[in-house]
């Protein structure tokens, strides 16, 4: 069974600041790792995913996150955030592309953006 | 390219009863996912239709079942409903056959269990 550990509930970071937010996984397999992020009263939509290959996967909206094997982490980076990026953060893992067993989601962290 | 659609936005329900929530796929693809998220927790896998037949399924009692139409489209059915049945729910579309068949996720529906 798989399980994805978002290590901080909340996030405050002052704008223009980095950020990174936590994400460990456990799989007895192979795994794609993805980073999902929900604006308030809306559904969700995909930042970054690693399937294979380089390491340092880079998303939209300036995001990027890198897949640490011996670790087990996904963690999530911007390097100056903006007031636009407070929202909810979730990591997900799944072993067949999110296709039969579905998406295994952790518990998210919300980003707060002080001015 | 049309995205996913839900409908309700809202619904509001008493314990017992029965829903069905509905769910438009993305333009081109044939599968369709169905996640409950309670209220501050990470989306939870119901089941998964792929041609109009349940693929796979998460963690949820028989009372929660599913239908996918001809055209993709999706419907999510919960009966005898109970308090702890009151969530978000999203659904979400992909084309099965890709390397990675990426999921699209709809707005979701509220539903509340009084």
């Amino acid at each position: 069974a798989q399980s994805v550990t978002q290590l901080d509930s909340q996030v405050p970071v002052f704008e223009e600041a980095p950020v990174e937010l936590r994400c460990n996984y456990s799989s007895s397999v192979s795994v794609y790792l993805f980073w999902y992020v929900q604006y308030p009263n809306q559904g969700l939509q995909l930042l970054l995913k690693y399937l294979s290959g380089s390491t340092l996967v880079k998303g939209i909206n300036g995001f990027e996150a890198e897949f640490n094997k011996s670790q087990t982490s996904f963690h999530l980076r911007k390097p100056s955030v903006h007031i636009s990026d407070t929202a909810e953060y979730f990591c997900a893992v799944s072993d067949s592309g999110g296709g039969a067993d579905g998406l295994t989601f952790g518990k998210g962290t919300h980003l707060i953006i002080q001015p | 390219e049309t995205g996913v659609t839900q409908s309700p936005t809202h619904l509001i329900k008493t314990r017992g009863q029965q829903v069905t929530l509905r769910c438009s796929s993305q333009s081109g693809h044939n599968t369709v996912s169905w996640y409950q998220q309670a209220l501050g927790q990470g989306p939870q896998f119901i089941f998964q239709y792929y041609r109009e037949e349940e693929n796979g399924r998460g963690n949820f009692p028989p009372r929660f079942s599913g239908l996918q139409f001809p055209n993709y489209s999706s419907e999510l059915n919960v009966n005898a409903l109970e308090l702890d049945d009151s969530a978000l729910y999203l659904c979400a579309s992909s084309l099965a056959g890709t390397i990675y068949n990426e999921q699209f996720f709809g707005p979701g529906t509220r539903l509340t269990v009084l």
